[in-house]
């Protein structure tokens, strides 16, 4: 079956420092890949996505690469802000109308 | 804000009860999703709507039941509530049922049910 497993949190980091939040997926198939953001109090909004490998999807300093060949989607960013404290999900979007989500990894920035 | 409202924002209620649960997805869309979001086990997939349709289940349970009106918005009926129950509770919409395969959702801020 299809699934999405997402590295267990929190994960806390001082301001400024790298960030990666892995992510590997189980797929029949070639799915889209996704990460999501929920900000406290929020619902979840999409961050990134990437449709085909060796994709990369790009946002607000975030990336991540779609990997066939390792079956993962990390998301990086180079330098995390307070701002970016949030809960992090990745997802697979198969059969244009089927969604898997991983479990969600909360991220604590420290100034 | 991306669209889709949900009401009620919070919800407090009996075992044994039963809620309605109401989403309006965005202007145009045909489908929509709910998704339950307990601490202990994220983000679960609980049915989707297409245009008045039923088009996907997953981990629903049988006291669970939702339909979706002909004016697209959707209620999530949750009975013999147990303290389980008590998550947050999310409605999500797509431009498509079926199509464009790089569609994303648009989720509301979801209805915080507590059972008591």
């Amino acid at each position: 079956g299809n699934s999405v497993t997402q590295m267990e949190g929190p994960v806390t980091l001082s301001e400024e420092a790298f960030l990666t939040i892995n992510c590997t997926y189980t797929a029949t198939g070639y799915p889209s890949l996704f990460w999501y953001v929920q900000y406290p109090g929020e619902g979840l909004q999409l961050l990134l996505k990437a449709t085909k490998a060796d994709d990369k999807g790009s946002n607000k300093g975030f990336e991540a690469t779609y990997r066939k060949e390792t079956t993962s989607f990390h998301l990086e960013k180079g330098s995390v802000q307070v701002s970016d404290s949030a809960v992090y999900f990745c997802a697979l979007q198969y059969n244009f109308n089927k969604f898997y989500f991983g479990s969600g990894t909360k991220l604590n920035v420290k100034p | 804000d991306s669209g889709v409202t949900q009401t009620p924002k919070h919800l407090i209620t009996a075992t044994g009860q039963r809620v309605t649960l109401r989403c309006s997805p965005r202007s145009g869309d045909l489908s929509v999703y709910w998704y339950q979001q307990s601490l202990d086990q994220g983000l679960q997939f609980l049915i989707q709507y297409y245009n008045g349709e039923e088009r996907a289940k997953g981990n629903i349970l049988e006291r669970f039941s939702a339909q979706q009106f002909p004016d697209l918005h959707s209620e999530l009926n949750l009975s013999s509530l147990e303290l389980g129950d008590s998550a947050l509770y999310f409605c999500a919409s797509s431009p498509r049922g079926s199509g464009e395969p790089t569609g994303e959702l648009f989720f509301g801020e979801g209805s915080r049910l507590t059972v008591l």
